[in-house]
């Protein structure tokens, strides 16, 4: 069974320009989040999907942030314009619900590092 | 809103000998899912063990088990026998409802 699938796996990019990272889940998976994790940090929930509807967003800065998740597969996360403090690891989960249930376990993408000088 | 608390930022353990990390957890939420993660220095998230909030038993999965106390909301992971390759973050992680929360982690090092 493939797992998550993520890219690019390293970008470096100047501030206030934009990046774009993609996520594609294990296949079935009706759930998809995206999390942020600064180094030395847990990971933080920026945007979880059902299907392709938006269950949580309250995290994400919507100033500058954007995620799609088209057709209820792929995902599309965006920062546009970048800040220093928005370089981190993105992380592309995916499960197979979001209940309390074992079901409920996250798969996770090997991730996404954004350097932003 | 749901909080969890991992009050060890790093730990050493002796390899072959067991070690605790600790998670605590505040939820008004009734059922919840608890998880642990292990994140290698390689970034990936790795999941070791789950355990319902109703579960009357504590959760084992080979020398990962989970010491449960409802009452006191704590989910404290022990490693038995550890060895070399345990070396890793560790992330305590609740899922009251829709989301998926994680605690800010423990590194362990296990020392030959």
């Amino acid at each position: 069974e493939a797992g998550v699938a993520q890219s690019p796996r390293y970008k470096i990019i100047e501030k206030r320009q934009s990046v774009a990272f993609w996520c594609n889940p294990i296949s079935g998976h009706a759930t998809l989040y995206w999390y942020q994790q600064i180094l030395g940090q847990g990971p933080k929930l920026l945007i979880q999907f059902q299907n392709n509807g938006v269950v949580d967003d309250s995290q994400l800065p919507k100033d500058r942030f954007s995620a799609e998740r088209l057709k209820g597969v792929d995902s599309t996360l965006k920062i546009q314009p970048a800040k220093l403090e928005d370089s981190a690891v993105y992380l592309c989960a995916s499960s197979l619900d979001y209940g309390t249930g074992r079901t409920g376990e996250l798969f996770f993408g090997e991730g996404s590092r954004l350097t932003v000088l | 809103a749901q909080k969890i608390t991992q009050t060890q930022p790093g730990m050493f353990v002796q390899e072959k000998e067991a070690v605790t990390l600790d998670c605590t957890y505040d939820t008004s939420d009734q059922s919840y899912g608890l998880f642990w993660y292990k994140q290698p220095s390689s970034g990936e998230m790795i999941f070791l063990i789950y355990q319902g909030s109703y579960d009357e038993q504590n959760a084992t999965e080979g020398r990962y088990s989970l010491n449960f106390q409802k009452a006191r909301k704590s989910a404290n992971l022990v490693i038995s026998a550890s060895q070399l390759g345990d070396s890793a973050m560790y992330f305590c992680a609740m899922r009251p409802n829709n989301d998926m929360r994680f605690g800010a982690g423990t590194r362990l090092t296990v020392k030959p």
